[in-house]
């Protein structure tokens, strides 16, 4: 079956710091993936996807990048966090078709 | 440009009525809508969808309703339980695109 992972549950970050998110999936090849950000009162907003290897494309524009160095391992980045990079982040897998999203369990990340 | 719109952010409903959450969208591409149940500090978490060959889908207490030429979906929800009270996402997606596309998402309380 397949399960999707993604850490770390909770982060404290002081503003200024990098950031690395890692999600990971197992069970499947060639996923989409996702990363999207609730933001607090706020629905959930695509920040990246990546259909393949090295294939990334970012929905706003940011202080956060991703990578795809693996089939099934997606990393979301930034050099310098900011206040506004507080929320919650989560991480999804789907199938080509798009018929269904995989949510990972996501990581509150607070930026002080 | 919000393709996928949730217009109410909150619904409240008595335990044992129906609650009926509504979603509205712009892309006449869309052909497959999901709708996703989240609790606070988790991943989102699959309910139910519909293609748009059909107009209804059903699953035990929930019914996902399909309005092509309205572009209008709702999911019921009967008879509503406490446990159903979370944030309800609505979904979509299109053949041959890379995204679901989400809406901002409404947040059900079952009062007792």
């Amino acid at each position: 079956s397949q399960t999707i992972h993604q850490w770390p549950a909770t982060l404290v970050q002081p503003v200024g710091s990098p950031l690395s998110l890692e999600c990971t999936v197992e069970g499947t090849s060639n996923p989409n993936l996702y990363w999207y950000r609730q933001a607090a009162g706020r629905g959930l907003q695509l920040l990246f996807y990546s259909v393949g290897i090295g294939q990334i494309s970012s929905e706003v524009p940011q202080n956060l990048s991703a990578s795809r160095p693996q089939d099934r391992q997606f990393i979301l980045s930034s050099k310098k966090l900011l206040l506004s990079d507080s929320g919650f982040y989560l991480c999804a897998w789907s199938n080509l078709m798009n018929t269904e999203a995989f949510f990972g369990q996501g990581t509150r990340l607070t930026v002080v | 440009d919000q393709q996928v719109k949730q217009n109410s952010p909150s619904l409240s409903v008595q335990e044992g009525r129906i609650s009926i959450l509504n979603c509205d969208y712009t892309n006449s591409m869309f052909d497959y809508f999901l709708w996703y149940k989240k609790y606070p500090a988790e991943g989102p978490t699959f309910l139910i969808s519909i293609s748009s060959i059909k107009d209804k889908n059903e699953d035990g207490r929930f019914t996902v309703f399909l309005n092509k030429s309205a572009k209008h979906l709702s999911l019921h929800i009967v008879p509503s339980q406490p446990g159903d009270s979370a944030v309800y996402f609505c979904a979509a997606s299109s053949q041959g695109a890379q995204k679901l596309v989400f809406g901002q998402g409404t947040r059900l309380t079952i009062n007792p």
